[in-house]
């Protein structure tokens, strides 16, 4: 069974560029998460998902982040413009909706991004 | 609001001992699941182990068991027979649950070597 998949693995971009990362959750899993690894911050939750609606974007950073995600089996993050504190490991995350237990959540392999 | 503490922000043992990484959490939640997950160089998040809170029990994977104790907060990873490809950071997560998602808060890390 596939595992989340993202793309790209590694992107590096000039500032005030687009930026779109995207993302394919394990087939039937209703949860998506993104989340955003640097040095100074650790492990953030940047937005989740639930059925393909948005639940918490309390953790966009600002307006230039949007995330979408317009069916069960792809999601994209998107920074517009991209600023060189963008700079960061991006992981996308999904586990199933099971209320009243925890799920794992598997993570995939990341996005390695590089604002220049 | 949930915190998740590691104390030891690296570690360092010879193969083949035993290695105990702490952590500690704050909630005041009954029912929760804890995590660990290992971060290799390669970046990808992995799954090592999970503690369900209800349970007394604690949980075992091979080479790797917690001990949960849920009075102190407490839930702490060893490592036995320590292998040199476990050398990788070692984040501590704590799951809650918000609006029929689980979101995961994870400790800062603790930077783990094997040494030959």
């Amino acid at each position: 069974d596939a595992g989340v998949i993202q793309s790209p693995r590694h992107e590096v971009t000039e500032m005030g560029q687009e930026v779109t990362l995207r993302c394919k959750p394990i087939s039937g899993h209703n949860s998506l998460f993104w989340y955003r690894q640097t040095m100074m911050r650790g492990l953030e939750l940047l937005i989740y998902f639930n059925n393909n609606v948005p639940i918490d974007d309390s953790g966009m950073p600002e307006d230039r982040f949007s995330a979408k995600m317009p069916n069960a089996s792809f999601s994209t993050l998107k920074i517009q413009p991209s600023e060189p504190r963008d700079s960061a490991v991006y992981f996308c995350a999904s586990s199933p909706i099971n209320r009243g237990s925890g799920n794992t959540i598997y993570f995939g392999e990341g996005s390695w991004l590089t604002v220049v | 609001a949930q915190t998740v503490t590691q104390s030891q922000p690296e570690m360092s043992v010879q193969e083949a001992e035993t290695v105990t990484l702490s952590c500690t959490y704050d909630t005041s939640e009954s029912n929760y699941y804890l995590f660990w997950y290992k971060q290799p160089p390669s970046r990808q998040m992995i799954l090592v182990i999970r503690q369900e809170a209800y349970k007394q029990q604690n949980a075992t994977e091979n080479r790797f068991s917690v001990n949960f104790q849920k009075a102190a907060k407490s839930f702490s990873l060893k490592i036995s027979d320590s292998q040199l490809g476990d050398t990788a950071m070692y984040f501590c997560a704590f799951m809650k649950h918000v609006q029929g998602a689980q979101k995961l808060v994870f400790g800062q890390g603790t930077r783990l070597t094997i040494n030959p």
